[in-house]
C-alpha cells in the first residue's frame, strides 16, 4: 500500500492567517491526490482532486498543488469556518489510502 | 441532489457480523462506484471496499478475507458485511460514492458508529 504522511499533525493559527498543510506519498502517485475537511461528528467534505482542481462551492481561499509525492493544501486566509480536521487521500492505486490528519485549531 | 443514507446494527458482539445498507437518493446509480469507509474514534480514515452497478468489486487486502460488498440495483442500494468482528472493528462507518473505480468521494453518507463489545 502507499503511505499518505501528512505535517504536521497539529496546527494552531488565528484568523486571517495564511495555512499551509503537506502531505507527503510513499511512491510517487502523479496528481491523484484529494483533499477533505471534516468538522467533529460530520462525514470529510472534499475539497479538491487531481491535487489541484477545486470543488464546485469550495471556497477560493482554498487552494491544493504538488504532484509525484510531495503535496500542499493552502488555506490563503483561515475563517473560522476552516477550524476543522483536514485530510490527504490517494487514488493512484489499490489500497486507497488516507493520510493521518491534520487538526487546525485556534490559536 | 445526490444523497445517501445509511443503517445498521450500532452495538455487535465479538465474533458477530456487520451489517449496513447504504441506499442512494438522486443522480445515477450507473457510472459510479460505491464505497465503504470506516474511522475509528479519534483516528484516521480506512478505505474497505467499493462495488459498482455491476457487482464488480475491490477491496482492501487487510479486511478482505471478512468482508463482503453486494449491490441491489432495483432499491439503489448496497450493503457491507464483516465477518467475525473484534473491538478493533469499533469506529464509525461511512458510506460514499467514488467519481469511478478507485476515485476520490464527493458524496458520503451520515456515518454510523459500530461498536463492539462484549
Amino acid at each position: 500500500d502507499i503511505q499518505m504522511t501528512q505535517s504536521p499533525s497539529t496546527l494552531s493559527a488565528s484568523v486571517g492567517d495564511r495555512v499551509t498543510i503537506t502531505c507527503r506519498a510513499s511512491q510517487s502517485i502523479s496528481s491523484w491526490l484529494a483533499w477533505y475537511q471534516q468538522k467533529p461528528g460530520k462525514a470529510p467534505k472534499l475539497l479538491i482532486q487531481k491535487a489541484s482542481s477545486l470543488e464546485s462551492g469550495v471556497p477560493s481561499r482554498f487552494s491544493g498543488s504538488g504532484s509525484g509525492t510531495e503535496f500542499t493544501l493552502t488555506i490563503s486566509s483561515l475563517q473560522p469556518d476552516d477550524f476543522a480536521t483536514y485530510y490527504c487521500q490517494q487514488y493512484y492505486s489499490y489500497s486507497l489510502t488516507f493520510g493521518g490528519g491534520t487538526k487546525v485549531e485556534i490559536k | 441532489q445526490v444523497q445517501l443514507q445509511q443503517w445498521g446494527a450500532g452495538l455487535l458482539k465479538p465474533s458477530e457480523t456487520l451489517s449496513l445498507t447504504c441506499a442512494v437518493y438522486g443522480g445515477s446509480f450507473s457510472g459510479y462506484y460505491w464505497s465503504w469507509i470506516r474511522q475509528p474514534p479519534g483516528k484516521g480514515l480506512e478505505w474497505i471496499g467499493e462495488i459498482n452497478r455491476g457487482g464488480d468489486t475491490n477491496y482492501n487486502p487487510s479486511l478482505k478475507s471478512r468482508v463482503t460488498i453486494s449491490v441491489d440495483t432495483s432499491k439503489n442500494q448496497f450493503t457491507l458485511k464483516l465477518r467475525s468482528v473484534t473491538a478493533a472493528d469499533t469506529a464509525v462507518y461511512y458510506c460514499g460514492r467514488g467519481y469511478g473505480s478507485g476515485s476520490y468521494y464527493n458524496y458520503w453518507g451520515q456515518g454510523t458508529l459500530v461498536t463492539v463489545s462484549s
